[in-house]
């Protein structure tokens, strides 16, 4: 059935830098899209990104483009998010999500969740 | 993008009742493209319902789905003590796929 594990979240400064990765198992990893999805206090789940199986192709939610990159290594059943220049308004519990398929974007599989706060 | 409203935010029932939860949409969703996830604190949200109406692997039949166009509901019969959690909705008819604000069920 498989299993996402999140790491990589903690407390960080308005500004600075953060990379959250997501191990996979359980399944063939390098056969799926993946996302990453944030439940953001007081407002609920936000979609923030995906990739493509390749990881060839990118989108982001227009939040995050430009300060957030998405990754993997599916040598390494690995999903990374890369946060750069983050804001207050990005904290947030990031998960690390699976979609059924490409085209069916509804998510079958979360990890437990990172959390990230960004205060000064 | 498609932006969902959940009524109630809040919801208090007794195990043993039916919770009904309401998903509406500001623009008619794609295919009924709708699915449900419950959420409890510190664990991984659960898929529940997918294609507006369809139960995923393993959910029990208390839980059911309907709705087409701009309404969706979502309704669990005969509460379970641990049924009780926040409920979301997500649309992925559309691009980009959006999650509702969230209804918190809670023991009355």
């Amino acid at each position: 059935e498989g299993q996402l594990v999140e790491s990589g979240g903690g407390k960080v400064q308005p500004g600075g830098s953060l990379r959250l990765s997501c191990a996979a198992s359980g399944f063939t990893f390098s056969s799926y899209w993946m996302h990453w999805v944030r439940l953001v206090p007081g407002k609920g789940l936000v979609w923030v990104s995906f990739i493509n199986s390749e990881g060839t192709s990118t989108n982001y939610a227009d939040s995050v483009k430009g300060r957030f990159t998405i990754s993997r290594d599916n040598a390494k059943n690995t999903l990374y998010l890369q946060m750069d220049s983050v804001r207050v308004e990005d904290t947030a519990v990031y998960y690390c999500v699976r979609p059924r398929s490409p085209y069916l974007n509804y998510f079958d599989l979360w990890g437990q969740g990172a959390l990230v706060t960004v205060s000064s | 993008e498609i932006v969902l409203t959940q009524s109630p935010g809040t919801l208090s029932l007794s195990p043993g009742e039916t919770a009904t939860l309401s998903c509406w949409a500001s623009q008619r969703v794609s295919r009924s493209y709708v699915a449900w996830y419950q959420h409890k604190p510190g664990q991984a949200p659960r898929l529940l319902i997918y294609a507006a109406s369809l139960r995923a692997t393993g959910i029990p039949d208390r839980f059911s789905g309907s709705g087409s166009g701009t309404d969706f509901t979502l309704i669990i019969n005969r509460l379970e003590p641990e049924d009780f959690a926040v409920y979301y909705c997500q649309q992925y008819g559309t691009s980009p796929n959006t999650f509702g604000q969230g209804t918190n069920l809670d023991i009355k």
